[in-house]
């Protein structure tokens, strides 16, 4: 088992909210990635970071902002939720080294309703 | 376009019986292709890695093939168990940046009935 938390594992939260979405592993990697994942759909690569300091914008243009202070914590937040947030959101983390030999590990996720 | 299409979307199969899930994909140039397991309410779960040189691997009763020519994986489950209900998602990684962009298909949605 990969040892990657998420919280919230479920939040209903009103429009206008700032919410933050935490992730944090203890695996020592240095590569983390915030997933936005639809029923059905496949994932999108919304956040991700290289190490401490490092974040990059993904592939889906996303509202949310995340920061990487420490290398095991890697927080999501949304500054005024809306209900077109409304996803799951998946946080993974893999090991340095050659892109094709590094699984990454997935938290259970967090799944957000906006009302 | 870069693309992963799998197939069927859904499936269901009685309990010890084998399957056999399907992932094309279009994506250039190819590094590797993963294949995923995700409970519901769970993130996904490696299961196999395969580079360009390889064209079969097993990890217990699931055993991934890769055709990189005719740009084909299909993932073979053995005597299947309750337990392998999931969706089943094939991942394809390309060379053309540092990240190794992830391509992910929708996924194989699997039930198994005791």
């Amino acid at each position: 088992e990969a040892d990657i938390y998420q919280t919230p594992r479920y939040l209903v939260i009103g429009t206008g909210k700032k919410i933050t979405l935490e992730c944090s592993q203890t695996m020592g990697h240095d590569k983390m990635y915030w997933y936005q994942q639809d029923p059905g759909m496949e994932l999108h690569l919304i956040h991700y970071s290289y190490g401490v300091n490092s974040t990059e914008k993904g592939d889906l243009s996303s509202e949310s902002t995340v920061s990487r202070i420490r290398t095991e914590h890697f927080p999501l937040t949304l500054e005024s939720a809306r209900p077109s947030h409304t996803s799951q959101y998946l946080c993974a983390s893999s090991d340095r080294g050659e892109e094709s030999n590094q699984p990454q590990h997935f938290g259970d996720g967090t799944r957000l309703s906006i009302l | 376009k870069n693309q992963v299409e799998q197939s069927p979307q859904s499936l269901i199969i009685l309990e010890g019986k084998n399957c056999t899930l399907q992932c094309n994909y279009t994506v250039s140039p190819f590094s590797n292709l993963r294949w995923y397991k995700q409970d519901t309410g769970r993130g996904p779960v490696s299961l196999t890695i395969m580079t360009f040189s390889e064209n079969t691997k097993s990890n217990g009763r699931y055993t991934a093939t890769l055709d990189a020519d005719t740009k084909q994986s299909s993932l073979h489950i053995t005597a299947s168990q309750l337990s392998d209900s999931a969706s089943y998602i094939c991942v394809v990684s390309d060379r053309g940046s540092t990240l190794g962009r992830l391509y992910f298909g929708r996924g194989t949605q699997l039930t198994v009935w005791p």
